[in-house]
């Protein structure tokens, strides 16, 4: 059975300084792995997504994440925040059972400070 | 153009009413999706349709019945609801194309439902 789980369900950050949120995914084959965004009331937006190509992504608004496997994570970050950057976050992975089935770690919210 | 379009962006119902949500895709996608989503939670899976035909039902009670007209339009019909059933109602495609794990999902910006 594949997993994802977010280590931290808030993190704090002032604006201008990096961005760290963590992943660890439990997958019993080479996983598809996304991160996703979502601003309040608004539906979700594709950060990135790796899969098996390189194993640093780079996305959308300076966030990348890098693939480790022998650590079963994939951590995004993003060197300086920005205030527009405080939202949710959803790390991702995919089931291949026949069909893409999506499993949803529990989220991260990101809070930036002036 | 990664767009998926979701109508209305808000509806209040009452028990007894029926309803519908709607959602369009241009993007020649083949497989759509409707998820719900609780505050301060993840999205959870109800209905994908792939090709037009309902592949998945992740036993969603029968108060909430999907359609799917074409390849482009994706319906969820309401009757009957709870004030449980009040959530974020999420919309989302993708190309079903390029191997099953690298197919990337595209989600539309949500129906958020209040059942009173």
């Amino acid at each position: 059975a594949q997993s994802v789980t977010q280590l931290d369900s808030h993190v704090s950050v002032s604006e201008g300084t990096p961005v760290l949120l963590r992943c660890n995914y439990s997958s019993s084959y080479s996983p598809s792995l996304f991160w996703y965004v979502q601003h309040p009331n608004k539906g979700l937006q594709l950060l990135l997504k790796y899969t098996s190509a390189a194993t640093l992504v780079k996305g959308i608004n300076g966030f990348e994440a890098e693939f480790k496997k022998s650590e079963t994570s994939f951590h995004l970050t993003k060197p300086s925040a920005h205030m527009s950057d405080a939202a949710e976050y959803f790390c991702v992975v995919s089931m291949n059972t026949g069909f893409q089935k999506l499993v949803f770690g529990t989220g991260t919210r990101l809070l930036v400070s002036p | 153009d990664t767009e998926v379009t979701q109508t209305p962006k808000h509806l209040v119902m009452g028990m007894t009413n029926k309803k519908s949500l709607k959602c369009e895709q241009h993007m020649g996608h083949r497989a759509m999706y409707w998820y719900k989503q609780k505050a301060k939670k993840p999205p959870e899976l109800m209905f994908v349709y792939s090709y037009e035909k309902l592949s998945i039902n992740e036993s969603v009670p029968s108060r909430f019945s999907p359609e799917c007209p074409n390849s482009s339009l994706l319906n969820l019909h309401l009757h009957a609801l709870q004030p449980e059933d009040s959530a974020l109602y999420l919309c989302a495609s993708s190309p079903l194309m390029g191997g099953q794990g690298t197919d990337t999902q595209y989600f539309g910006p949500g129906t958020r439902l209040t059942v009173l």
